[in-house]
């Protein structure tokens, strides 16, 4: 059965203190794998699709990696503006469903 | 460019009481999904359909119904609305066919926070 479990539940960091967000995944074969932001009161909002193992994607202080098993969100130097749940999905290669872990809450303090 | 729409975005029913929720998209997506979140437990699927007139069940469909009569429309119903059901409800739609790539990211609404007494 296709799985995905995010570690830690919660975060919670200094601001420019850099850490990573792990997500672990066990799918039949793999169509992407996705991370979202998500703030309180709002929907998902897209940051990175990663597609096979080795790759990587950047976006300002963020940075997705991606192996056979798991992918890692780098945070680099985060900002109060940060803070949010991080969340972390993939599709497999048998249908049009995207499985979703429950999330990685980041609290950066000032 | 307003992307996913979601009617209403908070509700309060009373147990057994019936309703609508609905979503609407301006992107020429084929494929529209129903979520529901609640605490500890992320995103699950309770409905999908990957064109006009076409729904198909996700991982929890009990309690719920769908339609898809136009591409840009997806509609949720309740028809006898339980405790159980209170969670925030997300809709969501992808893939633009002139790209033709499947792998293309879900684009979220806002979400409708649905509570029954």
């Amino acid at each position: 059965e296709d799985q995905v479990t995010q570690s830690p539940e919660a975060l919670r960091l200094q601001e420019g203190e850099s850490s990573s967000l792990n997500c672990s995944y066990t799918v039949s074969g793999l169509r992407g794998l996705f991370w979202y932001r998500q703030d309180p009161g709002k929907g998902p909002e897209f940051l990175f699709t990663l597609y096979s193992a080795g790759e990587e994607k950047e976006k300002e202080r963020l940075k997705a990696t991606l192996t056979k098993k798991e992918s890692f969100l780098h945070i680099t130097a985060p900002k109060p503006e940060d803070s949010a749940t991080y969340l972390c999905a993939v599709a497999n290669t048998g249908g049009f469903k995207t499985i979703f872990g429950a999330g990685t809450r980041l609290f950066v303090k000032a | 460019n307003a992307g996913v729409t979601q009617t209403p975005k908070f509700r309060v029913l009373k147990t057994g009481q019936s309703m609508t929720l609905l979503c609407a998209q301006d992107m020429n997506h084929e494929y529209m999904y129903w979520y529901r979140q609640d605490p500890g437990m992320g995103l699950r699927l309770i409905h999908y359909s990957v064109g006009e007139g076409t729904t198909a069940k996700g991982e929890v469909p009990d309690g719920y119904n769908v339609s898809r009569l136009k591409k840009q429309n997806f509609l949720l119903g309740l028809e006898s609305a339980a405790p159980s059901q209170t969670s925030v409800y997300f809709c969501a739609s992808s893939y633009d066919l002139s790209t033709g790539n499947h792998q293309q990211p879900q684009h979220f609404g806002d979400g409708t926070r649905l509570s029954i007494l």
